[in-house]
């Protein structure tokens, strides 16, 4: 039990387009999910907390317009990177964290995001 | 939010031998979270911890909530080339449900 899945694995897109993201919790309820981006060998920097049924919080310096964060249902949070630029390029993590029961969080593989 | 200060940072072992590593903190927190990074993939969880002083293990593994609650160590016995990766501390404070990360712990383990 406990998983999460994220779609694309990987991307590559061309400077200027839009590339959506989805994390999908599969076998539980998920009111609040997060966005986390890494960059090699260092730790998972958080970008927001996406909460279903409401705006997403986002951290300091992270730009809301930029990375459009939408959550649908108990089940699946979508990030999109607006107008993407080579400095977006990175690995995107979502974790989900489980409503009922112990307050864990489980994450997605991540995508791997690469801007031409 | 706060980053955790995770040691040691990197540990080059044999096979067999023991692990230990520790995350620190300034403020306490309500819940402790060990999990395992392989390269190009998502952290999977290991060791969840919610009580002070609580002590968890998951086969070869071991965790405790420090009974401060503002740190936690994680023991690895009889190491195994697999054990390879990246471990990452993280805790959640008393607000939010956001995790701060330690840096990381790197282990390599050679046969």
């Amino acid at each position: 039990g406990a998983v999460v899945s994220q779609h694309p694995s990987r991307v590559i897109c061309k400077s200027g387009t839009s590339v959506k993201i989805e994390c999908r919790s599969l076998d539980f309820q998920a009111t609040t999910m997060f966005w986390y981006r890494q960059f090699p060998k260092q730790s998972l920097m958080l970008m927001a907390t996406s909460n279903e049924g409401s705006k997403a919080t986002y951290e300091q310096g992270v730009e809301k317009d930029k990375f459009l964060i939408n959550h649908a249902s108990l089940t699946l949070s979508t990030l999109t990177v607006t107008s993407a630029h080579p400095e977006d390029s990175s690995f995107y993590i979502c974790s989900a964290r489980v409503d009922r029961g112990t307050d864990t969080q489980y994450f997605g593989p991540g995508t791997r995001l690469t801007v031409l | 939010g706060q980053q955790l200060n995770q040691s040691p940072q990197s540990m080059f072992i044999q096979e067999g031998e023991d692990v230990s590593m520790n995350c620190t903190s300034s403020s306490i927190f309500n819940t402790w979270l060990w999990y395992k990074q392989d390269p190009g993939e998502g952290p999977v969880l290991l060791i969840a911890l919610y009580k002070a002083g609580e002590l968890t293990s998951n086969g070869r593994l071991t965790a405790q909530f420090g009974i401060t609650r503002k740190d936690s160590f994680l023991n690895i016995s009889a190491s195994i080339p697999s054990d390879v990766g990246i471990y990452f501390c993280a805790g959640r404070p008393n607000s939010g449900y956001a995790l701060n990360f330690g840096k990381g712990t790197s282990l390599l383990v050679t046969p």
